[in-house]
């Protein structure tokens, strides 16, 4: 068991880029998250995937956010035109939805600082 | 909606002392409640969950929890704090098995030698 990984660990970007982050859940976990976690505070949640399908949006995920989960394994949060207030953590779980766990496995998170 | 509120977002306590973290939360229906840890730089860790079967969870790390329905809390205790538990905790609901987590604010544990 490898764990959920996520690439990059950290990025540094301009006001204005685009940025892509990617997540690879636990082998056969078919829902996976993404959260935010900013400064002091707790992860916020921001969509999710059953298998391919994004079944949840937050209306913390801006026009600017786009998740996707092809194939239904891996997952990339991309943020357009990056703001200063996207400087984040940004989060991916997974659960093997349908066997009853209810607990979601967390990655290292992807810290992205906006210029 | 649901809700959590973590009372308290630093707490210090002697090396050797009972740990308590309050949680109180707000949820429609039977909560899923969780507590992870997250220590510097790293990803969170499930200490502990209730899913509505026994009222008091122990989890790892000598950490248990016990939901208090007509409190709405669910407050983390251990009973001998040790150095290593110094890290941020979170307390967490969620409304359905395999929904959205819903997180408090945190609460960053010291521990004093």
């Amino acid at each position: 068991d490898t764990g959920v990984s996520q690439d990059p660990r950290h990025k540094i970007t301009k006001r204005g880029q685009n940025v892509t982050f990617r997540c690879d859940p636990i082998s056969e976990h078919n829902r996976l998250y993404w959260y935010r976690q900013t400064l002091g505070q707790g992860p916020e949640f921001l969509t999710y995937f059953q298998n391919e399908a994004q079944l949840e949006k937050s209306r913390l995920l801006s026009d600017r956010f786009s998740a996707e989960r092809p194939k239904g394994s891996f997952s990339t949060l991309e943020i357009q035109r990056t703001e200063q207030g996207d400087s984040a953590m940004y989060l991916c779980a997974s659960s093997p939805a349908g066997s009853g766990e209810t607990e979601q496995f967390f990655g290292p998170g992807t810290r992205l600082t906006v210029l | 909606a649901q809700s959590v509120t973590q009372l308290g977002s630093h707490v210090s306590v002697s090396e050797g002392a009972l740990v308590l973290l309050r949680c109180n939360y707000s949820s429609s229906v039977p909560p899923y409640l969780f507590w992870y840890v997250q220590y510097p730089n790293q990803g969170l860790q499930l200490l502990l969950k209730y899913t509505s079967a026994a009222t008091l969870v122990k989890g790892i790390n000598g950490f248990e929890a016990e939901f208090k329905k007509s409190e709405t809390s669910f407050h983390l205790t251990k009973p001998s704090a040790h150095m290593s538990d110094a890290a941020e905790y979170f307390c967490a609901v969620s409304e359905r098995r395999d929904d959205k987590i819903i997180f408090g604010k945190g609460t960053r544990l010291h521990i004093l030698p």
